[in-house]
């Protein structure tokens, strides 16, 4: 059974330039969770999408967005890069709700940013 | 507003022995609470999961248990090796549909050979 998969693993980007990350989660898995990553802030939540669906949504600014494909795989976007953009984003899925299932998480390797 | 809190955040130990992480959190609306080991550069391996109505769950060499009345999780590693260097990570989820799962800044971990 193939795990979550990001790509690209990494990217260097400079300031003002925008970024699109993609997340193929589990097969049959309908919930994908974003999260950013930092030594100093650790791992932060962004936002998940549940059958295309933003259903919760962290304290990030509106240039983090996201979206969620009829296929379950999704993707976010950061427009207008800043420096402290640099971080590794992990992607995580699920089965489905939470009422239905263990709410076990799954990540993939991360897509670690780098802007200069 | 929840808090989840890791102490140590490093801690080195021979190899062979055993050892405990600490995860401590304030609200205790549990949901369930996961243990996380990350490699560096890479992505988090579920370790354990234990529901709000479990109290531990093992693993191999590996057990963790669940505190509600004191806020707190441990995560037991017995006869502990090498390739269990890692930073290790406890993550929350609260009883609110809404609730987002927060992590701990993680313990770092490193057995000595």
């Amino acid at each position: 059974k193939a795990g979550v998969t990001q790509t690209p693993r990494y990217l260097i980007k400079t300031r003002g330039q925008q970024v699109t990350l993609s997340c193929s989660p589990i097969s049959g898995h309908r919930s994908v969770s974003w999260y950013q990553q930092t030594p100093g802030q650790g791992l932060q939540f962004l936002f998940e999408y549940f059958s295309e669906t933003q259903r919760n949504k962290g304290n990030f600014p509106g240039r983090f967005s996201g979206r969620q494909f009829s296929n379950s795989r999704s993707e976010m976007n950061v427009s207008t890069l800043e420096l402290g953009d640099s971080a590794l984003y992990l992607c995580a899925s699920s089965r489905s709700g939470r009422a239905l299932d263990t709410g076990e998480l799954f990540f993939g390797e991360g897509s670690r940013l780098t802007v200069l | 507003k929840q808090e989840v809190t890791q102490i140590p955040a490093a801690l080195s130990v021979p190899e062979g022995e055993n050892l405990v992480l600490n995860c401590s959190f304030t609200d205790s609306a549990i949901y369930n609470l996961q243990w996380f080991r990350q490699d560096p550069g890479k992505g988090l391996t579920s370790l354990l999961l234990i529901q709000s109505s479990q109290r531990e769950q093992t693993s191999g060499r590996l057990n963790a248990s669940l505190d509600k009345s004191s806020g707190r999780s441990t995560l037991y590693i017995a006869a502990s090796q090498p390739g269990d260097s890692a930073t290790y990570l406890c993550a929350f989820e609260g009883m609110n549909r809404d609730d987002k799962i927060i992590f701990g800044k993680g313990t770092r971990l490193h057995i000595l050979p």
